[in-house]
């Protein structure tokens, strides 16, 4: 069993639809949270970062942490085009990024 | 501001090769990790390098062996290049006990 795990999709979304990403895990020891946004041939961006559980909003971006579940997930609200990419969850038990464990990636289209 | 920078951008190596990748950190950062990421699969973590010293290591062997200079930058080297070691190589960096880390845009290796 992987440590994490995230659909890899695909998933096709009209412009404009809110779109729900998930990963799910299974080390209690994670507390950092991570989401990257990944371009072909491109290095990950990162887009948002959560300590702990709760909940971080950031314009169109909303990151979720539930760690009683060990379920993360990031809404995109207004989905445009250029959002379309490959979204990567990390997670880490330590501080100074030390080994970010990544979900496989769940490749995303917003259709105009 | 210089975000992280690697070189080459690509590479093709014939298997049994040796390789060099390199990385300059986002400025003011003192520590840089190295991953792997395979075609359709998550970064996975090779090691972490923190005041010259490899701090953490994943589960790859010791033909993988990195170095970090005193102006923070670093290489990751690979011997006995095998077919299976193709893949996008990627850095990243972050603030000493800081967890948000900053990638770069890869090095993309193919080995023949």
């Amino acid at each position: 069993q992987k440590e994490v795990e995230q659909d890899p999709g695909p998933l096709s979304v009209p412009e404009g639809a809110i779109v729900s990403l998930n990963c799910t895990y299974s080390n209690s020891a994670f507390q950092y949270f991570m989401w990257y946004r990944q371009y072909s041939r491109k290095g990950p961006e990162l887009l948002m970062y959560t300590y702990s559980s709760g909940n971080k909003e950031d314009g169109r971006f909303t990151a979720q942490v539930d760690k009683s579940s060990k379920y993360i997930s990031l809404f995109i609200r207004d989905s445009q085009p250029s959002d379309s990419a490959t979204y990567l969850c990390a997670m880490s038990a330590d501080q100074g990024a030390q080994k970010l464990v990544f979900g496989q990636g769940t490749r995303l289209t917003i259709n105009p | 501001d210089a975000g992280v920078t690697q070189s080459p951008t690509h590479l093709i190596k014939t298997r049994g090769q040796q390789v060099t990748l390199r990385c300059s950190p986002k400025s003011g950062h003192d520590t840089v990790s190295w991953y792997q990421q395979a075609l359709g699969q998550g970064p996975q973590f090779i090691f972490q390098y923190y005041e010259e010293e490899e701090r953490q290591r994943g589960n790859f062997p010791d033909r993988f062996s990195g170095h970090q200079f005193p102006n923070y930058s670093s290489e990751l080297n690979v011997n006995a290049l095998l077919l299976g070691d193709s893949a996008l190589y990627l850095c990243a960096s972050n603030p000493g006990q800081g967890t948000e880390a900053f990638f770069g845009q890869g090095t993309r290796l193919t080995v023949v």
